[in-house]
């Protein structure tokens, strides 16, 4: 019964490369995020998007695109990587208003060769 | 710019005795306050929350403590136990943001038998 899923857990692959983490979350929250953690561990919002809208877009590289099929599910693609997007991505939900309290998925460990 | 920081990145403490973590921020608009404890390779979990009209909330052996006019807020865990190692995240919300989660640099716990 995981409540904020993730796929894949593990990503290892080449620079110049293609990829995408998938995120589903079955808590019937209208708002879901990316986040990123870096190497010095601290956690960065990317992006969220409520009810398929993007609402928070932090300064990122354009390489990187969410979308969002339904409110239950927001993928991370990511063009053309680079060692530098090496990386923790973690991926929450919560509803928009209310207590505001994110909850979290497992992650994914992406690392850049 | 760190908006949110912990100045402490670790704590040691005995099994049975408090743990105090420190969090201080700087942006007023803050609306919520949230601490994650999160374990190696898992996602934060969210641990205990505070509203910035509010100076305490209690739950179970967790208290968080916010001082608005200091722009502080303490997370006191008693009595602490081994399960209580983790490393632990203070987070701010900023709702008009869009639930932007803005989270300091964490504190690593460890609580000795």
């Amino acid at each position: 019964d995981t409540a904020v899923s993730q796929t894949p857990k593990y990503l290892v692959t080449q620079m110049g490369n293609d990829k995408s983490i998938k995120c589903e979350q079955n808590l019937g929250h209208d708002t879901m995020y990316w986040y990123k953690q870096d190497s010095k561990k601290f956690l960065k919002i990317m992006f969220s998007y409520n009810n398929k809208e993007l609402i928070i877009n932090e300064t990122v590289p354009n390489r990187f695109s969410p979308k969002s099929p339904d409110k239950a599910h927001l993928n991370l693609h990511i063009n053309s990587l680079e060692l530098g997007d090496s990386a923790v991505y973690f991926c929450a939900s919560s509803h928009l208003s209310g207590k505001e309290t994110q909850y979290f998925g497992p992650g994914t460990r992406l690392l850049v060769l | 710019d760190q908006q949110v920081k912990q100045n402490s990145p670790s704590l040691s403490v005995q099994e049975g005795r408090i743990s105090i973590l420190n969090c201080d921020y700087t942006n007023s608009m803050f609306d919520y306050f949230l601490w994650y404890k999160k374990y190696p390779a898992e996602g934060p979990t969210f641990l205990i929350s505070i509203s910035s009209i509010k100076d305490k909330n209690e739950d179970g052996r967790f208290t968080v403590f916010l001082n608005k006019s200091a722009k502080h807020l303490s997370l006191h865990i008693v009595p602490s136990q081994p399960g209580d190692s983790a490393v632990y995240f203070c987070a701010a919300n900023f709702k008009a943001a869009g639930n932007k989660l803005t989270f300091g640099g964490g504190t690593r716990v460890l609580v000795k038998p």
